[in-house]
């Protein structure tokens, strides 16, 4: 059973306006969530990130919300540039020395900015 | 230029051909792991390593093994590959506490594997 979920495959916007991107975790023990962006044959590069003892970070068009009574985040893009069509892929943490830096990954959003 | 490479980038091959994917980085990390990406599955670790001789499995490491003799270097064999483990195939490494949290995983480019 997935414990990472993006429920939304894909996602189209108009240049200009906002994107919202939707992840939903099931295990409670995560605390440090991150969002990394995917273009076609390169690997995922890093995002932004968000510890659970925060409820919003912000890095320039990119701002993270998380809700963890809800256990659910949010990837808000404002505003949208045809550059930033990709993959998104929502991932979790346990921050500890055991779990190392294993990320859970949610399938990942796929999204097109129209010019 | 800091990165993680793995080689090849695609590969074709036949079930039981024993194969290795290279991955090297040169970021001095102490933490390698290996994902593999499947549609609608996003990516899903197959073995990591917290440092040099210390290897363990992730969620799904059935069918490969791992090795880790230098700091470096973190190769991935598939010893009888079979259609199943057809996938796109990532290599990652990172520091493992930075600040008092994880440091971001660096990613390799990945490597396509169809097993026929």
């Amino acid at each position: 059973d997935q414990q990472v979920k993006q429920n939304s495959p894909s996602l189209s916007v108009q240049e200009g306006r906002i994107s919202i991107l939707n992840c939903d975790y099931t295990n409670s023990m995560f605390d440090y969530f991150l969002w990394y962006k995917k273009y076609p044959a390169e690997g995922p590069t890093f995002l932004i990130s968000i510890s659970s003892i925060k409820d919003k970070n912000e890095d320039g068009r990119f701002t993270v919300f998380l809700n963890k009574s809800a256990k659910h985040l949010s990837l808000h893009i404002v505003p949208s540039q045809p550059g930033d069509s990709a993959v998104y892929f929502c991932a979790a943490s346990i921050l500890s020395r055991a779990a190392g830096n294993k990320l859970t990954f949610g399938g990942g959003t796929r999204v097109l900015v129209k010019p | 230029e800091a990165q993680v490479t793995q080689n090849p980038r695609y590969l074709i091959t036949v079930t039981g051909k024993k194969l290795t994917v290279t991955c090297s980085q040169n970021m001095n990390h102490e933490y390698m792991s290996w994902y593999r990406q499947d549609p609608g599955l996003g990516l899903r670790q197959i073995y990591y390593s917290m440092n040099v001789e210390v290897t363990d499995k992730g969620d799904v490491p059935e069918g490969y093994k791992v090795s880790r003799k230098e700091k470096r270097n973190f190769p991935l064999i598939l010893e009888s590959p079979s259609p199943n483990q057809t996938s796109l195939y990532f290599c990652a490494s990172s520091f493992l506490v930075v600040g008092g949290y994880n440091s971001p995983l660096h990613f390799g480019n990945g490597t396509r594997l169809t097993v026929t």
